[in-house]
């Protein structure tokens, strides 16, 4: 079967980091461009970044430019977002999504909280 | 930036009936870059419809995705209880993705 499964969604303080991961399995993970996308209640899905099957090519939504990192690692068969200078409004569910162009799948998502 | 907008925002419907869905962009799409995406509550986004009109695979053939330029639909002929969830449309390319707000296909 193919699955990602999202890793290292914490309860952290405004300003702070957090690193998440997202393992593929059952596919051939270097194969496929990777993005990040979260979820709120009140602005629903976002796009957040993508990187391309090498990690030569990165994209970031403008909300997390200069701030968010992402990366890959296919002999691990992951994908990563450094999440830095976190704010209030980064709370959300992010889910890690294989790129056909469109997402095929998603992992089924890690809660990032920005709270004091 | 391609803004797109779906309605109605909530869809009341009962199991057997039809229901159509809208998903209006702010420009036109070009290369049939337009998909479809059914959520249920604690669920990730699933894939329904991809360039335009393309089931999904094990996507029940009662979905159904059609338009062009700014206006796509999709439509699902009969409603089934499990089909009662969040649809959202999504625009791709340029490796970046466009969300509309969501329908809310309710009972």
């Amino acid at each position: 079967e193919e699955q990602l499964v999202e890793s290292g969604g914490d309860l952290v303080q405004p300003g702070g980091s957090l690193r998440l991961s997202c393992v593929g399995s059952g596919f051939n993970f270097s194969r496929f461009e990777m993005n990040w996308v979260r979820q709120t209640p009140g602005k629903g899905l976002e796009w957040v970044s993508y990187i391309s099957k090498s990690g030569t090519n990165i994209e970031y939504a403008d909300s997390v430019k200069g701030r968010f990192i992402i990366s890959r690692d296919n002999a691990r068969h992951s994908l990563f977002l450094q999440m830095n200078s976190l704010r209030v409004d980064d709370t959300a569910m992010y889910y890690c999504a294989r790129d056909r162009a469109y997402p095929d799948i998603w992992g089924q998502g890690t809660t990032v909280t920005v709270s004091s | 930036e391609i803004v797109l907008t779906q309605s109605p925002g909530t869809l009341s419907l009962s199991p057997g009936e039809r229901a159509t869905l809208s998903c209006r962009a702010s420009q036109s799409v070009s290369s049939s870059y337009l998909g479809w995406y059914q959520q249920k509550p604690g669920q990730a986004p699933r894939l329904v419809i991809f360039s335009v009109s393309s089931r999904a695979p094990d996507i029940p053939a009662r979905f159904s995705g059609s338009g062009s330029g700014t206006d796509f639909t999709l439509t699902i002929s009969r409603l089934e209880p499990e089909d009662f969830a969040v649809y959202y449309c999504l625009h791709y390319g340029k490796q970046r993705w466009t969300f509309g707000q969501g329908t809310k296909v309710d009972i």
